[in-house]
This record gives C-alpha cells, sequence and structure tokens, in this order.
C-alpha cells in the first residue's frame, strides 16, 4: 500500500470547518483514499473513503485532487468531541477477497479549542 | 445493528502465561482483522480471517495465532506472553466480499492486555 504523510499536530476553534491535509503522492490507480480516527483509549472509527470523486457523508467530507495525490478531510462544524487522531489510509481494492490490511501511520492529533 | 464486541475488556497476566482474546463482528460481517496497538510501534496489523481462513498476515511471531469459527467469530491467542506484550489489542469486522471493492472496517473497543 501507499504511504501516507500528515502533519502531527492540528488545532482548530470549536465551530470553525477543520481541514485535514494528507499527501499519498505514491497512490496507486487502484487504491483508495480511507478515513478513521481513533479517540482516546477507544477502537478507530472510520469516517469516510473515496477513489477520484470528492465523497461527503454526514460526518465529513473528503476532497481529493485531480491527481490524486492529496486529500483533505473537512469536518465542516467541530465540535469538542471531534479531538482525536485522525489517520489516513489508503488501500488496494479489487483484491482476491475484497479486504486488504489496513496500514496506520501516525496520523493527526486534532485538537479542538473552545 | 450491535457493533463489533470484544471480550474480555481488561486483562492481566503474568510472563510466560498464554492468553485468548474473542471477538464477535458485526452480524453479517464475514471478514475479521486483528491489530495491536502500543504507544511505541502504533497500530500494527496482525491477521486477518475470512470464512474460516487466515487470509493475510503481518509480521508478528508464532506466539500470535488466531481462528475463526463458523459464525464468524474469531479468537486471538498469544503463548508465551512477554512484558512487550502488553498492548490494545483491536479487533475489526467487515463486509468481506471477494474481488469487491475494499469495505471498511469496524472497530471493537479493544483488550486491554497487561502482561507483569
Amino acid at each position: 500500500d501507499a504511504k501516507t504523510t500528515q502533519p502531527p499536530s492540528m488545532d482548530c476553534a470549536e465551530g470553525r470547518a477543520a481541514n485535514l491535509p494528507c499527501n499519498h503522492s505514491t497512490i496507486s490507480g487502484n487504491e483508495y483514499v480511507y478515513w478513521y480516527r481513533q479517540i482516546h483509549s477507544q477502537g478507530p472509527q472510520y469516517i469516510i473513503h473515496g477513489l477520484k470523486n470528492n465523497e461527503t457523508n454526514e460526518m465529513a467530507s473528503l476532497i481529493i485532487t485531480e491527481d490524486r495525490k492529496s486529500s483533505t478531510l473537512i469536518l465542516p462544524h467541530a465540535t469538542l468531541r471531534d479531538t482525536a487522531v485522525y489517520y489516513c489510509i489508503v488501500r488496494v481494492g479489487g483484491s482476491n477477497f475484497g479486504n486488504e490490511k489496513l496500514t496506520f501511520g501516525t496520523g493527526t492529533r486534532l485538537t479542538i479549542i473552545p | 445493528k450491535a457493533g463489533v464486541t470484544q471480550t474480555p475488556r481488561y486483562l492481566i497476566k503474568t510472563r510466560g502465561q498464554q492468553v485468548t482474546l474473542s471477538c464477535s463482528p458485526i452480524s453479517g460481517h464475514r471478514s475479521v482483522s486483528w491489530y495491536q496497538q502500543t504507544p511505541g510501534q502504533g497500530l500494527q496489523f496482525l491477521f486477518e480471517y475470512f470464512s474460516e481462513t487466515q487470509r493475510n498476515k503481518g509480521n508478528f511471531p508464532g506466539r500470535f495465532s488466531g481462528r475463526q469459527f463458523s459464525n464468524s467469530r474469531s479468537e486471538m491467542n498469544v503463548s508465551t506472553l512477554e512484558l512487550g506484550d502488553s498492548a490494545l489489542y483491536l479487533c475489526a469486522s467487515s463486509f468481506g466480499l471477494a474481488g469487491a471493492p475494499p469495505y471498511e472496517q469496524y472497530f471493537g473497543p479493544g483488550t486491554r492486555l497487561t502482561v507483569t
């Protein structure tokens, strides 16, 4: 799987949009971009994923650049409960078994400031 | 739907003992993966099971083993425990259909293992 690069930490004011960048310059054509977050001492929580197009769900939006070498996770109205470590992961699709391992990096520690 | 459940949530063992951890996936999910999380190494993949067969394995010694039952429930076993095995062990389940785009994995709360 392609490696990802994320800033180690970020702060965001409560109520503002949090924009978390991820660089995946070696991504392959069949690799998806996934975002997870982990709140202290809990299991990681799936947020969103995408291949080429921008995606939006009830939690967040994912913006993928046209060359697919980077992406941004957007939390539109950050709350204190969004304080967590956010992981950007790229994964191969269409494998023999449909699911390959998730390779977690060090992630971005996002702190929402009241 | 009920989420992924893991038992026990906390465990204290002594060096040299063995331990078995259990994971019940979300109903209908057939793939179960195990991860180890430590402060020093972060989240590391242990292995994945699909339809009772190990499909993928991480770089862990043979002391770490697992299995999956016909109802998709999975167990992970660690023999001859070492101090360095102290960690949060996470289980994740996904639908896991062969040949399809990768499905999102849903994680359980983890089992916190302390080896003394």
